[in-house]
């Protein structure tokens, strides 16, 4: 069965530094996205970074980049000098397939607290 | 970019009565859209998916006779919540696929459900 695991349920960081939120994923299929997105206490879903599988190179966005490890089955979500604005709920999800009707399951969030 | 309107963003009902929330894509057709549900500080869970001309999709454990879906334009899906009860009070969210790729998710703001 697909799954997607984020064993850190808030983090602590002071301001300026860099931060890794976990996350692992299980799938049988070989065709899947990875996504990274950021929850504010708006509700709004806001999309960060995407990964594919067949993708080589790891993802960056800016500010975020995705440390995929294919083997290991992880995508890590890494966000370079954090800054106060980044305190939200960070969702890791899978997109299962590539077709117009492919869903993306979720992993259950970290709570990241962004310390000035 | 794409865009998906959702409303409304907040509604307070009696228990007993309906609810209908929508999601407009305003600039992309959305054959398939998505509804999920986020109860408070926990993960989105994918409720159903919805097609154009068709009948929805439901995840396991969702009542396809409570939770109705009806998807009767390239550009609106909306979800009725049917007899509502306080344990029905939670945020909804949709998610169209936008046609940018496998990346190509947009998501509505949301909607806060309140039953009294």
């Amino acid at each position: 069965a697909q799954k997607i695991t984020q064993t850190q349920p808030g983090m602590f960081v002071q301001e300026k530094e860099a931060v890794t939120l976990d996350c692992t994923y299980d799938t049988s299929d070989q065709s899947y996205g990875l996504f990274w997105y950021k929850q504010p206490s708006s509700g709004e879903m806001i999309f960060l970074i995407y990964q594919g599988s067949y993708d080589e190179q790891n993802a960056t966005e800016g500010r975020y980049s995705l440390n995929f490890q294919k083997a290991r089955k992880s995508a890590n979500l890494v966000i370079s000098a954090s800054q106060l604005g980044d305190s939200a709920m960070y969702f890791c999800a899978m997109s299962l397939g590539y077709s117009s009707a492919s869903k993306i399951i979720f992993g259950s969030g970290t709570r990241l607290s962004i310390r000035p | 970019g794409a865009v998906v309107s959702q409303h409304p963003s907040r509604v307070i009902c009696k228990s007993g009565t309906s609810v209908k929330i929508e999601c407009r894509s305003l600039d992309f057709q959305a054959t398939t859209m998505f509804w999920y549900r986020q109860f408070p500080k926990q993960s989105l869970m994918l409720m159903a998916t919805s097609n154009e001309g068709s009948k929805a999709t439901y995840e396991q454990g969702v009542e396809k006779d409570k939770f109705l879906i009806n998807h009767a334009s390239l550009t609106l899906s909306t979800l009725t919540v049917t007899s509502a009860h306080p344990e029905d009070s939670s945020f909804y969210i949709c998610s169209a696929r936008s046609g940018q790729g496998a990346r190509g998710y947009t998501f509505g703001s949301g909607t806060r459900l309140t039953v009294v």
